[in-house]
């Protein structure tokens, strides 16, 4: 079944304790990217990836890091989380020229707490 | 920079009955524009893709149209049913320079359907 998996589902942190959310796909798609999702602020961008090796900052980036050290994963990185970073996160991918059936593929989704 | 504007912010309606969702775009350049929806605490399950050079695109009961001229997409559901009852999102594909391939999401429409 091709699809985008996130891990963990759940996740409660204390500040300042390293994480990595990991993101895996399936599709061999060339992109990928992270997006949070805040009440009353919608989804935003924090970093895409174009392919292995390229990447950059969205809208939001912050205090996170990525990587693409492979095609299938994209590993969203938070070195010192704070407060601020409690959300909910999704990883997405979609083949480079975004058409298709399917656009882009979105995980199920990573709640983060950070205490 | 690309603005999203979905209306309304939220819809009840009765079980059965037809209804329209909006969704307007502030820079007509481009790629695609995709459908969404979330249940609460859920994951992005994508409803329909419109590539920028389609007018519509159309699945079971739903069916999107796209007026790239004008910067505006509908999403049309017939015979509702309490099982739409989610949140649905629109977004759309930049096209080109540094925001190549990013999503601009709406706030989004939370629709109930009551039996």
């Amino acid at each position: 079944e091709a699809q985008v998996t996130q891990n963990p589902r759940y996740l409660i942190t204390v500040t300042g304790k390293k994480l990595t959310v990991t993101c895996s796909q399936n599709m061999n798609h060339e992109y990928m990217s992270w997006y949070r999702q805040d009440p009353g602020l919608g989804l935003r961008q924090i970093y895409y990836s174009m392919n292995v090796e390229v990447t950059d900052k969205g809208d939001v980036p912050e205090g996170y890091k990525v990587s693409r050290k492979e095609k299938r994963n994209f590993p969203l990185i938070l070195e010192s989380p704070s407060p601020n970073q409690t959300s909910l996160y999704f990883c997405a991918s979609s083949t480079k020229g975004g058409g298709g059936k399917y656009g882009y593929t979105f995980g199920s989704g990573t709640r983060l707490t950070v205490v | 920079k690309q603005e999203v504007t979905q209306i309304p912010a939220a819809l009840s309606v009765p079980e059965g009955e037809n209804l329209v969702l909006n969704c307007s775009f502030t820079d007509s350049a481009i790629y695609n524009l995709q459908w969404f929806r979330q249940d609460p605490g859920k994951g992005l399950t994508s409803l329909l893709l419109i590539q920028s050079s389609q007018r519509e695109q159309t699945s079971g009961r739903l069916n999107a149209s796209l007026d790239k001229s004008s910067g505006r997409s509908t999403l049309y559901i017939a015979a509702s049913q309490p099982g739409d009852s989610a949140t649905y999102l629109c977004a759309v594909r930049e096209g080109g320079g540094t925001s190549y391939g990013k999503l601009t999401f709406g706030q989004g429409t939370i629709l109930t359907v009551h039996p």
